[in-house]
């Protein structure tokens, strides 16, 4: 069974850049699923944030498109997440999981790490 | 663009059958999944495609879908089900993306 495994800073400052970091083991990235990002505020529901391939093709929710980008690593088996001009509304524990493909379903998600959004 | 709607809350008396519902557009074309979450948790997949549970899912746990509809069944929940239950679905419309449902808080009593 793969596991993954957030990291990186728990306090964003607002306008600046939100960087996370999830480790892969157990498996490899290129093993042809997708790798996703999901976020989810303090008593709130979970929201996909968006999803790479390890041939570096993405997907984004609509909603984040403009503020997201998702990148691969498959030299260190891992895969990143950057969010730009966060404000508190983006304070959250930020999941990564991996997504099985038709039927599609995340078989495996990292235990989560809360970002707040704060100066 | 689409969404997914699931009853925010929902009880069930311990042993007894219940119920959560999703609905949605996608539905029409992509199999939902059901995710169960217990507090400071991460979701736990419990239910995919047709009615699949991955290893370790107690049997009480099973999946249907009809139309636009998926739903999830306990058949004679246990105090441990009390969770949150999320259903997801790929909505493929224009770029690819995975919804989620609001999530139904299920109360045992």
């Amino acid at each position: 069974q793969v596991q993954l495994q957030e990291s990186g800073p728990g306090l964003v400052k607002p306008a600046g850049t939100l960087s996370l970091t999830c480790a892969v083991s157990g498996g490899s990235i290129s093993s042809g699923n997708w790798w996703s990002w999901v976020r989810q505020p303090p008593g709130k529901g979970l929201e996909w944030i968006g999803e790479i391939f390890h041939s570096g093709s993405t997907n984004y929710n609509p909603s984040l498109k403009s503020r997201v980008t998702i990148s691969v690593d498959k030299s260190k088996n891992q895969f990143s997440l950057k969010l730009s001009s966060v404000t508190a509304a983006d304070t959250a524990v930020y999941y990564c999981a991996k997504m099985i493909a038709a039927p599609y379903y995340f078989d495996s998600w990292g235990q989560g790490t809360l970002v707040t959004v704060s100066s | 663009s689409s969404e997914l709607t699931q009853d925010p809350a929902v009880s069930v008396a311990l042993g007894q059958t219940v119920r959560i519902t999703c609905q949605g557009d996608s539905l029409r074309s992509y199999y939902s999944s059901w995710y169960q979450q217990k507090p400071g948790q991460a979701p736990v997949l419990v239910i995919y495609g047709k009615n699949n549970r991955p290893s370790g899912i107690p049997d009480r746990f099973s999946g249907s879908s009809s139309g636009n509809t998926a739903s999830l069944t306990i058949t004679g929940a246990q105090a441990e089900d009390e969770a949150d239950y999320y259903c997801d679905c790929r909505d493929s419309s224009g770029d690819p993306y995975v919804l989620f449902g609001g999530g139904t808080k299920l109360t045992v009593l």
